[in-house]
């Protein structure tokens, strides 16, 4: 299958900075990629779908103002966590789709905020 | 109603056995359907994709799909304890086009 390459694999920051997350179609041209929460025991929650030169479009309940997507490139999608606060830890994956929507996704980024 | 909804389990099958996972949705639209395998703290992974109504065989799996009754399955013949996981079922949704999972079903095969 596709490759899809997502880093960091983990991260821990303090309370209050922010984290950046990358997603990479390593060997396709991702024309969505979305960008899922997954918290302990629970299913993957879809935050936000993002389509390469335009907004993301979010999922409601999730704040854009603190999740900052951008999809610059066909192969790239970042996910940045402002101001992160501990109930922001979670387990963070992105799926990219190209052509016949068939999704892959990346390891995921486990993030912990202390 | 839940977009897509899954029996959560878990769903215990001995070795050798057929399980057979079942996914309802509610976008009738939906063209897409996967199954992915997820083990805990791993990223899920694609087993199977259906576009058309009817089954699709690929080794031990099975995915079946019926549009009319907005019902999708995933059966695994000869079970194996490696197939112990979490079972998650995703629809490509046309209305807001996004793939959106169920909770996911956990499966269990004993040995």
């Amino acid at each position: 299958g596709a490759v899809v390459s997502q880093h960091p694999s983990w991260v821990i920051c303090k309370s209050g900075t922010s984290v950046k997350i990358e997603c990479r179609s390593l060997d396709f041209q991702a024309t969505t990629m979305f960008w899922y929460r997954q918290f302990p025991k629970q299913s993957l929650m879809l935050m936000a779908t993002s389509n390469e030169g335009s907004k993301a479009t979010y999922e409601q309940g999730v704040e854009k103002d603190k999740f900052l997507i951008n999809h610059a490139s066909l192969t790239l999608s970042t996910l940045t966590v402002t101001s992160a606060h501990p109930e922001d830890s979670s387990f963070y994956i992105c799926s990219a789709i190209g052509g016949k929507a068939e999704a892959f996704f990346g390891q995921g980024t486990r993030l912990t905020v202390v | 109603q839940k977009e897509v909804e899954q029996n959560s389990g878990p769903l215990s099958v001995p070795e050798g056995a057929i399980a057979s996972l079942n996914c309802t949705y509610s976008d009738r639209g939906s063209q897409s359907f996967f199954w992915y395998r997820q083990y805990s703290g791993k990223s899920p992974e694609l087993i199977m994709f259906i576009y058309s109504n009817g089954d699709k065989e690929d080794g031990r799996f099975t995915a079946q799909l019926n549009k009319a009754s907005q019902y999708v399955s995933l059966l695994i013949r000869d079970s194996q304890p490696s197939d112990s996981a979490t079972y998650l079922c995703a629809i490509f949704m046309e209305y807001g086009n996004k793939l959106v999972f169920g909770a996911g079903t956990i499966l269990r095969v004993k040995s």
